[in-house]
């Protein structure tokens, strides 16, 4: 069985200052990761997706994520938020099965 | 444009009456599934389909059915909603679905009295 545990349900931070959701997976065969962001009233989207090769993923808005096997842990990241990146992200996992896990979801609230 | 649209966006039901909620996507995708959304449980699965004619349970699929006639749409069907069924719900579709990103809907909050 796939588990997914985002390890913060809320996270406050400035304006134009890093953040960085986590996210924890638990499975034992090789999974595809996902982040995806869910603004105000909106379905989600994808952010970002880790299938295979480099570590480290790049997505959209200049999200990033690095896949860590070893600590079975793909983290997001951003080096410098904005107002608009207020949202709910869900990180979610896949053994390439039909049923995908999501996490509970992580609220990011940017402070001007 | 490429969207999957669900309708109604907002319903409001009473206890044992049946509705459906429609999802429909206009990108050829195999694949479709239903997910609840609730506070501090993220996105559970309901149902999914692989196909037309070719569904699966979810992880809570109690009190649900589906049904896939036509390729792109995958209509969720409550037979006698209750007060639990209170929800957020999203439709989302996928090529294949075996890793692959899925492409949600607005999504549709029904309020069961």
């Amino acid at each position: 069985a796939q588990s997914v545990t985002q390890l913060d349900s809320q996270v406050p931070v400035f304006e134009e200052a890093p953040v960085e959701l986590r996210c924890n997976y638990s499975s034992s065969v090789s999974v595809y990761l996902f982040w995806y962001v869910q603004y105000p009233n909106q379905g989600l989207q994808l952010l970002l997706k880790y299938l295979s090769g480099s570590t480290l993923v790049k997505g959209i808005n200049g999200f990033e994520a690095e896949f860590n096997k070893s600590q079975t842990s793909f983290h997001l990241r951003k080096p410098s938020v904005h107002i608009s990146d207020t949202a709910e992200y869900f990180c979610a996992v896949s053994r390439g099965s039909y049923i995908p896990t999501f996490g509970r979801g992580t609220s990011l609230i940017v402070h001007p | 444009e490429a969207q999957v649209t669900q309708n109604p966006r907002y319903l409001i039901t009473v206890t044992g009456k049946k509705l459906t909620v429609t999802c429909s996507q206009n990108m050829n995708h195999e694949y479709m599934s239903w997910y609840r959304q609730d506070p501090g449980l993220g996105l559970r699965q309901i149902y999914y389909s692989m196909n037309v004619e070719v569904t699966d349970k979810g992880d809570v699929p109690e009190g649900y059915k589906v049904s896939r006639k036509e390729k792109r749409n995958f209509p969720l069907i409550l037979e006698s909603p209750s007060p639990n069924q209170t929800s957020l719900y999203f439709c989302a579709s996928s090529y294949t679905g075996r890793g692959e990103t899925q492409y949600f809907g607005p999504g549709t909050r029904l309020l069961v009295l």
